[in-house]
């Protein structure tokens, strides 16, 4: 199994630029999310879906949209890109435990975008 | 939004040496993980803790759960080079949305 894929691992876009960033995932997880690290910083959370078709805003959502037609994939766009979204964007996805209810994350390898 | 702060946010150790970080919130949550992340990679999975006063064992790492279940310690014994990295404590929520604290980020000189 390759995991979560994300593509490309890096990018320097201008500003005004769209671009979407892809994430796919091969585990059959119900939940997928996509969080942004800011240097010395945790992740935070941008969207976040928990089937296809269903997806909600998380912490910072302002400046991106994601769709959720499938499974598997979870794109997620930058419109009108801005040097405040220079960060490294990694996807995620997640089962829940059976017995425990709580799930566990597995990530992609990020992307490493820069805005100039 | 669950609020995770995490101390120290940076440490630098010599190998061999003991260190204790910690991951604090006013919340009280169901459970707790801990996920490292090294340069250039997602963060992985480390453990993940359920019960108020549980305390898990992973070779050198030591983690526990406070009792009132709003607080967690991540403890190394005898810290090696592999252990660099940040360390990440993440709450999840009812609809398994992840929230991540602040970090830690270790550095063990040989």
């Amino acid at each position: 199994n390759a995991g979560v894929t994300q593509t490309p691992k890096f990018r320097i876009l201008k500003i005004g630029q769209s671009m979407t960033l892809q994430c796919a995932q091969d585990m059959n997880h119900n939940y997928m999310y996509w969080y942004r690290q800011d240097p010395g910083m945790g992740l935070k959370l941008i969207y976040y879906s928990v089937g296809a078709g269903i997806t909600d805003k998380g912490e910072v959502p302002n400046g991106y949209n994601v769709s959720r037609s499938t499974t598997e994939d979870f794109p997620l766009r930058l419109e009108l890109a801005a040097p405040s979204q220079t960060s490294v964007y990694f996807c995620a996805s997640s089962y829940l435990h059976p017995r425990s209810g709580v799930g566990e994350a597995f990530f992609g390898q990020g992307t490493r975008l820069t805005v100039v | 939004t669950q609020l995770l702060e995490q101390s120290p946010q940076f440490l630098s150790i010599q190998e061999g040496e003991n260190l204790t970080v910690y991951c604090n919130s006013s919340s009280v949550f169901s459970s707790l993980q801990w996920y490292r992340q090294e340069p250039g990679e997602g963060p992985v999975l480390l453990v993940t803790v359920v019960t108020g006063g549980e305390v898990k064992k992973l070779k050198r790492l030591t983690f526990q759960f406070g009792d009132a279940r709003k607080d967690s310690s991540l403890h190394i014994t005898a810290a090696q080079p592999g252990d660099t990295g940040l360390y990440l404590c993440a709450s999840s929520s009812n609809r398994n949305q992840f929230y991540f604290g602040t970090g830690t980020s270790l550095t063990v000189i040989p």
